[in-house]
């Protein structure tokens, strides 16, 4: 079994839909939650990291995490067609400094106009 | 724009021969990871350097090595290249005393032939 668990899609919603990315990950030990997008051909760009349960917005993007189910969630509200990308799911355990971030496999979104 | 810079973006190696890869960590980052991205996956740690010492590793054989300079930049070799070593390489830069806001270069494109 995987440390994280994530659906490679691919997704396809029209252009306003409101997207739900999810994760599960069976390490109890994960700390730090983060989701990150990957355009094509290019490296992994941050949107939002959690610490705790609970949610955390930041303009179109919501993050939720639940630690008792171990399943986190990226949501987009009025989704764009920009935001047509692969979107990555990581966490990781911040030991002594050691930071060795886990992902899943990446969920490919496309958004069509 | 993060602030992590990679070069060379492409590269074409024979099977067998070595390659270095090299980075410049962002500004005040301290701490430098580099992963492996295979195509359709996500990225796999493969070790992370702090103060010019490597302090965590991922499962990757003794051929794949690293160096972290003074100035915090960062090289990965890769020895006797094989065929399944053509991957997407990203470079990460952190705080060491962060474990969320790590950020990604654009990554070097390395092809085994």
């Amino acid at each position: 079994q995987k440390e994280v668990e994530q659906d490679p899609g691919p997704l396809s919603v029209p252009e306003g839909a409101i997207v739900s990315l999810n994760c599960t990950y069976s390490n109890s030990a994960f700390q730090y939650f983060m989701w990150y997008r990957q355009y094509s051909r290019k490296g992994p760009e941050l949107l939002m990291y959690t610490y705790s349960s609970g949610n955390k917005e930041d303009g179109r993007f919501t993050a939720q995490v639940d630690k008792s189910s171990k399943y986190i969630s990226l949501f987009i509200r009025d989704s764009q067609p920009s935001d047509s990308a692969t979107y990555l799911c990581a966490m990781n355990i911040n030991s002594g400094g050691y930071q060795k971030v886990t992902f899943g496999i990446g969920t490919k979104l496309q958004v069509i106009p | 724009e993060t602030g992590v810079t990679q070069s060379p973006t492409h590269l074409i190696k024979t099977r067998g021969q070595q390659v270095t890869l090299r980075c410049s960590s962002q500004s005040g980052h301290n701490t430098v990871s580099w992963y492996q991205q295979a195509l359709g996956q996500g990225p796999q740690f493969i070790f992370q350097y702090y103060r010019e010492e490597e302090n965590g590793r991922g499962n990757f054989p003794p051929r794949f090595s690293g160096l972290q300079f003074p100035n915090y930049s960062s090289e990965l070799n890769v020895n006797a290249l094989e065929l399944d070593d053509s991957a997407l390489y990203l470079c990460a830069s952190s705080l060491y005393s962060s474990g969320n806001t790590i950020y990604f270069g654009e990554g070097s494109w390395l092809t085994v032939v």
